[in-house]
């Protein structure tokens, strides 16, 4: 199986609070799991990945969690703002051989100021 | 960061009609993908290369056909549009990262 489940579907915040968005995947070759997040009429970006040598990163707000047993990660914006209001979308890959990419059914996060 | 081109930007098409959708690459990355946006659904992966001339299917590959001409150029055809197949369209190239086109939303009445 290569399904990635991604919740909550919809998630709404208060400005200043922490929002969490979890994934699971079923590969277990999984190595490679980035955050993508889109805003409406734009194309997905990358803003933080990580890979299965890892448990944790962060970069500026965000950290990501990975518990490879559980064939669980997870991104934790802290501090929200209204300007992290968008789509999100969490991906695993298997990345030796075919770079085979499978996302998430995506997050959509509204800050309410 | 790398760029990825797609055209048309808009498309609007009747069933039965043939599409075909244009992607090009100026990174000279390996990887290319087709994928298909839907709300509740996310991005689901159509087709992927890994070079020109190369083709895999992905998930969701009924009634579309891909084909990559060039390191730089990867298309996707549709045949016979149908109304299930309106949708957005993203083309993205990776070196392990992917970066995403600006997509392409298509019609099909």
């Amino acid at each position: 199986g290569e399904q990635v489940e991604q919740l909550p579907s919809i998630l709404r915040v208060q400005e200043g609070s922490s929002a969490s968005i979890n994934c699971t995947y079923e590969n277990s070759a999984s190595n490679y799991f980035p955050w993508y997040k889109q805003e409406p009429g734009e194309n997905p970006k990358l803003i933080i990945d990580i890979r299965s040598n890892m448990e944790r990163k962060q970069t500026q707000g965000l950290i990501v969690l990975l518990d490879k047993k559980a064939k669980r990660f997870s991104l934790h914006i802290t501090d929200t703002q209204p300007g992290d209001s968008a789509m999100y979308f969490c991906a695993a890959s298997v990345n030796t051989g075919n770079y085979k990419y499978v996302f998430g059914a995506g997050t959509r996060l509204k800050v309410i100021a | 960061e790398a760029a990825v081109t797609q055209s048309p930007r808009n498309k609007v098409t009747v069933t039965g009609g043939n599409v075909t959708l244009s992607c090009r690459q100026t990174n000279s990355h390996n990887y290319m993908y087709w994928y298909r946006q839907d709300t509740g659904h996310g991005l689901r992966l159509i087709h992927y290369s890994y070079g020109a001339g190369n083709l895999q299917i992905g998930d969701v590959p009924d009634g579309y056909k891909a084909t990559r001409t060039t390191q730089e150029d990867f298309f996707l055809l549709l045949e016979l549009a149908s109304p299930s197949q309106t949708s957005l369209y993203f083309c993205a190239s990776s070196d392990e990262r992917l970066f995403f086109g600006h997509g392409t939303k298509l019609s099909v009445l």
